[in-house]
């Protein structure tokens, strides 16, 4: 099966500029997952959907990101303004419901903020 | 509270000696377990899971973990440790509660 797909791989910013990230998930998996990784840390979960609807997104800095899940499928994350301290991997999961089968993740979006 | 606590920032063995990365949980609920490998500049592999079924799980490349409730624990291990082995490595909770990351334990090979 195909993986979850995510882009850019690479994206360079200046502060207070705003950005956007896409993530594909593996076709037919209900739940999706934004993670935000900052170097040496573990991953950080910003936002979870079931299908087009939030579950959890207690952890999302909401003042400056937002993220949406159109049509249940595809979802972007955005940022604006961006900080320095966004600098980080964002990395997007999927999992089919429940979870209990494990999640695959895409090989991240890096961000640097300058 | 919920939560995953990785016991050993950095571990580091000989090729070829055993490899234990320790994981304690707390969990309400039966929880479903997962270790996650994290290479260098590459993105998140799933190991093996726990899903309530066999307590010994074994996984992709020689790794096996063994959940044990009476512990709370999901211990990673390897018999044999590869150069390749070294990585980044992550005990995960999921199932039906929130997904929680534990910190992360560093494996370092050395020949």
């Amino acid at each position: 099966e195909a993986g979850v797909a995510q882009s850019p791989r690479y994206k360079i910013i200046e502060k207070r500029q705003s950005v956007a990230f896409w993530c594909n998930p593996i076709s037919g998996h209900a739940t999706l997952y934004w993670y935000q990784q900052i170097l040496g840390q573990g991953p950080k979960l910003l936002i979870q959907f079931q299908n087009n609807g939030v579950v959890d997104d207690s952890q999302l800095p909401k003042d400056r990101f937002s993220a949406e899940r159109l049509k249940g499928v595809d979802s972007t994350l955005k940022i604006q303004p961006a900080k320095l301290e966004d600098s980080a991997v964002y990395l997007c999961a999927s999992s089919p419901s429940g979870t209990t089968h494990g999640y695959t993740f895409g090989s991240g979006t890096r961000l640097t903020v300058v | 509270a919920q939560s995953v606590t990785q016991l050993d920032s950095h571990v580091s063995v000989s090729e070829g000696t055993p490899v234990l990365l320790r994981c304690n949980y707390s969990s309400s609920y039966s929880p479903s377990l997962f270790w996650y490998v994290q290479h260098p500049n590459k993105g998140l592999q799933l190991l093996l899971k726990y899903t309530s079924a066999a307590t010994l799980v074994k996984g992709i490349n020689g790794f096996e973990a063994e959940f044990k409730k009476s512990e709370t624990s999901f211990h990673l291990t390897k018999p044999s440790a590869h150069m390749s082995d070294a990585a980044e490595y992550f005990c995960v909770r999921g199932g039906y509660q929130k997904v929680t990351f534990g910190t992360g334990t560093k494996l370092q090979v050395i020949p």
